[in-house]
C-alpha cells in the first residue's frame, strides 16, 4: 500500500505569491492533518480535517487555508507569502479522528520563499 | 499552555545505549509519541505509550514513562550507525485533535 503522497516535493516562490500543496492519505484513512516544520524545529500544527470538515485549526494566519475532498485527498493553501513561511511542510493522516496509533507522515513539500 | 522539552544533542558510540528524554506539561494527554525523522525525510512513528502505562518495549527501543513528572523518555538498545537521525516526543494536545512536539533531539552515533 502506498503512504502519505504529497506533491510537490520542492517548491520556490517569490514574496506574495499564492501556493497550493497537495496530500494523499492512506487508502482507507479519513483524518488529514497538515504540519509547518521550519528548519532546526518540531512541526507545529496548522490544521485537521476528518470527514471533510476542520476539526482543529493550530495559530497560523487567516493566509492559510485548507480543504478535504470526498476522496479524502487535502489541500493546503498559503496566500501572500512570506519569508517566513519556508519551511517543510508535511501532511499525515490516520485511519480516524483520534487513533491511538498516531499519525503516518508523508515525506512534505519543502517550500522556499525568495 | 501544552509545551514539550527536549535535549538537543546527544552523542553515542555504536554498541552503546541511547537514552532521549522529553518533558511534557499536559497531564491529560492519552497518549505520548516518539517520532524518528531522517535528514530531508518525514517523520517516522517510532512507537507510542498510553498514558496509564509506565513502560512499553519494542524490540530495542523502550519507552519509561513517569506520569508524576511529566518525564518520559526513549531508550534504543545496541545503538547502530543507522540510529542517526532526530528523534521527537510529542504528546496530543487536549482537544485530541493535534501532536505538540518538542524541539527535537538529533542523536549522532560513531562507530
Amino acid at each position: 500500500d502506498a503512504g502519505v503522497t504529497q506533491s510537490p516535493t520542492h517548491l520556490i516562490k517569490t514574496r506574495g505569491q499564492q501556493v497550493t500543496l497537495r496530500c494523499s492519505p492512506i487508502s482507507g484513512h479519513k483524518s488529514v492533518s497538515w504540519y509547518q516544520q521550519v528548519l532546526g524545529q518540531g512541526p507545529q500544527f496548522i490544521f485537521q480535517y476528518y470527514e471533510k470538515e476542520e476539526r482543529g485549526r493550530g495559530n497560523f494566519p487567516d493566509r492559510f487555508s485548507a480543504r478535504q475532498f470526498p476522496n479524502y485527498s487535502s489541500e493546503l493553501n498559503v496566500n501572500a507569502l512570506l519569508l517566513g513561511d519556508s519551511a517543510l511542510y508535511l501532511c499525515a493522516s490516520r485511519a480516524t479522528g483520534a487513533s491511538p496509533s498516531g499519525y503516518t507522515f508523508g515525506s512534505g513539500t519543502r517550500l522556499t520563499v525568495v | 499552555g501544552e509545551d514539550v522539552e527536549q535535549s538537543l544533542f546527544l552523542s553515542v558510540r555504536e554498541g552503546d545505549s541511547s537514552v532521549i528524554n522529553c518533558t511534557y506539561t499536559d497531564s491529560s494527554s492519552t497518549y505520548l509519541y516518539w517520532y524518528k525523522q531522517e535528514p530531508g525525510a518525514g517523520l517516522q512513528l517510532l512507537t507510542y505509550i498510553f498514558s496509564n502505562m509506565d513502560m512499553k518495549q519494542d524490540q530495542r527501543l523502550t519507552v519509561l514513562l513517569n506520569k508524576k513528572d511529566k518525564h518520559l523518555s526513549l531508550r534504543i538498545a545496541d545503538t547502530q550507525t543507522g540510529d542517526s537521525a532526530i528523534y521527537f516526543c510529542a504528546e496530543s494536545d487536549q482537544a485530541g485533535t493535534a501532536l505538540i512536539f518538542g524541539k527535537g533531539t538529533t542523536l549522532s552515533v560513531s562507530s
